[in-house]
């Protein structure tokens, strides 16, 4: 069964100042998508950013980047110029290539401190 | 265009009673998946449905079920309902296919309190 594991259930972070979101996984699968989803306090969850597994280069959305490691099953996220706007929960999702089935971790709660 | 709408978004019930919440997904969008998401248990997957079909199902009781209409809305049905029911229900919709790469788009989500 897939697993996604979240260590770190609440961060925080200075403004401008940048933060890492771990995320691990389990899978016997080869080909799958990862996910981070954010969803601030009272709003709804929108997506982050996206990785293909089949894809070597790490994601890039503007401030947000990933650092995927196959081997490792890891996907952490990385904010830079952390805002106050980010302060939020982050889910770290996993999808098989079949299937839309949805596996999330159980979040971290990031605070941007002004 | 219009993201995914849920309604009602906030439902107070009776343990014992059943509930009906109801999800519109993005136009265009055929799939439409439900979670169920508690501070405990954390963003638990019910089931999903595409093109009227369910799809996948999560490991909850058969007094949660779905169904969805050839328009793509989906409706989310529990009966008897518990007090451990309650939870924020959040629908997802999504191009689709199996197989596909399309991430899921979700809702705000329904808060259902049982008393």
């Amino acid at each position: 069964a897939q697993t996604v594991t979240q260590s770190q259930p609440e961060m925080s972070v200075q403004e401008a100042e940048t933060v890492t979101l771990s995320c691990t996984y389990d899978t016997s699968e080869s080909d799958y998508y990862l996910f981070w989803y954010k969803q601030p306090p009272s709003r709804q969850m929108i997506l982050v950013i996206r990785q293909e597994a089949y894809k070597q280069q790490n994601a890039t959305e503007n401030r947000f980047s990933v650092n995927f490691q196959k081997a490792a099953k890891s996907f952490s996220l990385k904010i830079s110029d952390s805002q106050l706007g980010d302060a939020a929960m982050y889910f770290c999702a996993y999808r098989k290539n079949t299937g839309n089935q949805f596996y999330f971790g159980t979040g971290t709660s990031l605070t941007v401190i002004p | 265009k219009a993201g995914v709408t849920q309604t009602p978004r906030y439902l107070i019930k009776t343990r014992g009673q059943q509930v009906t919440l109801s999800c519109s997904p993005i136009s265009g969008h055929r799939s439409v998946s439900w979670y169920q998401q508690t501070p405990g248990q954390g963003l638990q997957f019910l089931f999903e449905y595409f093109s009227e079909t369910q799809r996948n199902k999560g490991n909850f009781p058969g007094r949660f079920s779905g169904r969805q209409f050839s328009n793509s809305r989906s409706e989310m049905n529990v009966s008897t309902l518990e007090l451990g029911d309650s939870a924020l229900y959040l629908c997802a919709s999504s191009l689709g296919p199996q197989g596909s790469s399309y991430e899921q788009y979700f809702g705000p989500g329904t808060r259902l309190t049982v008393t």
